[in-house]
């Protein structure tokens, strides 16, 4: 299967460690990306390949893959990380057509 | 930096053909290392990957679409395109272009993403 499957929705305390899962067999093949959305904008890509964040993205973001699951952490969540969490894989057949997951909306309390 | 920008009708009929452009500016679509595609979300569905192109030709869609769906690129204008046919409302989405990459080794991302374009189906 290619489908990723995350959690909808998950919460955390201002300042705790929040993990974020995907899971899909298509990431025994491919790292997955993740990406943070905020109403109304695009998303933008915090997370790819084994653990790496683009110029601007907070270390307090990191990612890990275990098996066929892939996780978002961040560690000492801000009010401003509230957002939708998307993660993003290719298909497992090799076609290397791009999926994604449903999304996990992240709420900080 | 990296900038997309998408183009096209904001409403467009039932059964008639839906047509974006993505604008690049700061990278060439004729650039080896990457691929291009375009991504539409839904509050129902979220996001869906439509289709990607490379600037050989080579052409992959999402196969829910492929028969409705066709990508290609303008080297001379640094621009590729979108065109999906027949289209109903369940085809009302938030389309966005966006640089795409993957390789050998498992390394995959879609950076940057265009701000998106609303495109309503609706007589």
């Amino acid at each position: 299967s290619s489908e990723l499957t995350q959690d909808p929705s998950v919460s955390v305390a201002f300042g705790q460690t929040v993990k974020i899962t995907c899971q899909g067999d298509s990431l025994r093949a491919y790292y997955a990306s993740w990406y943070q959305q905020k109403p109304g904008q695009a998303p933008i890509l915090v997370i790819f390949g084994k653990n790496n964040r683009p110029s601007g993205i907070p270390d307090r973001f990191s990612g890990s893959t275990s098996g066929d699951t892939a996780s978002l952490t961040i560690a000492g969540a801000q009010a401003e990380d509230e957002a939708d969490y998307y993660c993003s894989s290719r298909d497992y057949n090799g076609n290397h057509l791009g999926v994604f997951g449903g999304g996990t909306k992240l709420t900080v309390l | 930096q990296v900038q997309l920008q998408e183009s096209g009708p904001g409403l467009v009929k039932p059964s008639e053909t839906l047509s974006l452009t993505c604008s690049v500016s700061g990278d060439s679509v004729n650039s080896d290392n990457f691929y291009w595609s375009w991504i539409r979300q839904t509050p129902e569905k979220g996001l869906e990957w439509i289709a990607y192109v490379y600037k050989s030709g080579s052409t992959r869609y999402n196969p829910s679409l492929k028969s409705r769906v066709t990508i290609s690129m303008d080297t001379s204008n640094n621009q590729f395109s979108l065109s999906l046919s027949s289209v109903t409302a369940a085809d009302t989405a938030v389309y966005y272009c966006a640089r795409d990459y993957f390789d050998s080794s498992g390394l995959t991302w879609f950076d940057p993403w265009g701000q998106g374009t609303l495109v309503t189906v609706s007589s």
